[in-house]
Parts: C-alpha cells; structure tokens; sequence
C-alpha cells in the first residue's frame, strides 16, 4: 500500500524558512516522479513543484519560483520542500503527491497533509 | 499556464438525483484530465483519469467524459457520500493546473 507522510509544517514569521518532508513506503521511491500541492484554506488546489525520479527534472510555479527548492533522497524514500521568504500568501495544507503509473496524472497518490501558517 | 474552468461553482441536488460538472481547459489538453473528490480535511481522492477511465475502488456511478477542451464528470444516482468538493485537473503539461472546484451539497 502507498503511503506518504508530511511533516515539518508549522506556524512561522512572514520572511521566515522551513523545510518539509515527505517520507513514502509501499512503493520503489526511487522510480516515480513526485510533486508538492498545496490548498489555502477554503480554498483550490495550487500545484507548486515537481521532481523527476532522478532529480533530472525540476519544475516550479511562478508564485514560489526562486523562493522554495524541491530536493529527494532516494536511499532515504524522502521528498522535501525547502520553503524560504515565507509570505502570507504561503499560507496553506502542503501534499506531497506521487506520480501515477501509466496513462495516470503525476498526482495518483496523496498524503494527509501538514500545515504551514506564516503569520506574525 | 492552461486555465481549467468548472462549472457550476455549487450544485445543490438530492440522493438518487444525476448530476453533471462541467470542466473547460483553455486549450486543447487531448484526453489528460482527472477528477478528484475532497471531503473536508482530507486529502482529494483520485476518480477518473485520462478523461473517461475510472480508477480502481471507484463506483461505477462515477462517469467521465469529453477531449479536447470540454469534459464532463457525471454521477449517475447520487449516494449520501458523494456530497462534497469536485475538481478537475489537466496534465496535459508538465505545469498541472486544477478548476476551482464544484461544491456538491445536499438539497
């Protein structure tokens, strides 16, 4: 069964980092192609980056573009999100997500979430 | 970056009844569309991919259809589960892009 845990969110102060992870099991890790979403609250669904199997690919959306760097470990089944100069507008629940086999999206599989909150 | 546009933004119906949601890409996206369901602090569930295709575990209520720029998801017969946020999603490019999401609420 895939599963995949986030951690690392929390409250912190506009201007501020913090990194996230993701740590999956179930599947070979180092074979998909995985991808960080994230959902303000109340709101839709944000794509923000995704990382090829190898790291060979690398893509983000304008609004985080030069401010968070998407990262893995293979021997370590992890995914990261480094998140710097945090603004408000960062404010959401962060998924990582994995990428489907086959004719699926890049986001057949989904974590539970963990929350980041910037604010004073 | 490819907009999706859902339609309508809430939809009020009743158990049994059949519902349709519209998704609109602003570009042609051949047949790389999912649908997903989210409940209120969860994470969204996968329901159809490429267009039409339903995923495994999903009820055969759940239909989905169109290419190109206009798709459709459709439940047949409304069950007390079903209440809650659809969106669509294109990953016809590598920048995936969601609708805002459909409301789906008991009348």
């Amino acid at each position: 069964e895939v599963q995949l845990v986030e951690s690392g969110g929390g409250l912190v102060k506009p201007g501020g980092s913090l990194r996230l992870s993701c740590a999956a099991s179930g599947f070979t890790f180092s074979s998909y192609s995985m991808n960080w979403v994230r959902q303000a609250p109340g709101k839709g669904l944000e794509w923000v980056s995704s990382i090829s199997s190898s790291s060979s690919y690398i893509y983000y959306a304008d609004s985080v573009k030069g401010r968070f760097t998407i990262s893995r470990d293979n021997a370590k089944n992890s995914l990261y999100l480094q998140m710097n100069s945090l603004r408000a507008e960062d404010t959401a629940v962060y998924y990582c997500a994995r990428e489907g086999s086959g004719s699926h999206p890049p986001t057949g599989d989904w974590g539970q979430g963990t929350l980041v909150t910037v604010s004073s | 970056d490819i907009q999706m546009t859902q339609s309508p933004s809430t939809l009020s119906a009743s158990v049994g009844d059949r519902v349709t949601i519209t998704c609109r890409a602003s570009q042609s996206i051949s047949s790389w569309l999912a649908w997903y369901q989210q409940k209120p602090g969860k994470a969204p569930k996968l329901l159809i991919y490429k267009a039409s295709s339903l995923e495994s575990g999903v009820p055969s209520r759940f239909s989905g259809s169109g290419s190109g720029t206009e798709f459709t998801l459709t439940i047949s017969s409304l069950q007390p589960d079903d209440f809650a946020t659809y969106y669509c999603q294109q990953y016809n490019s590598y920048r995936i892009t969601f609708g805002q999401g459909t409301r789906l609420e008991i009348k």
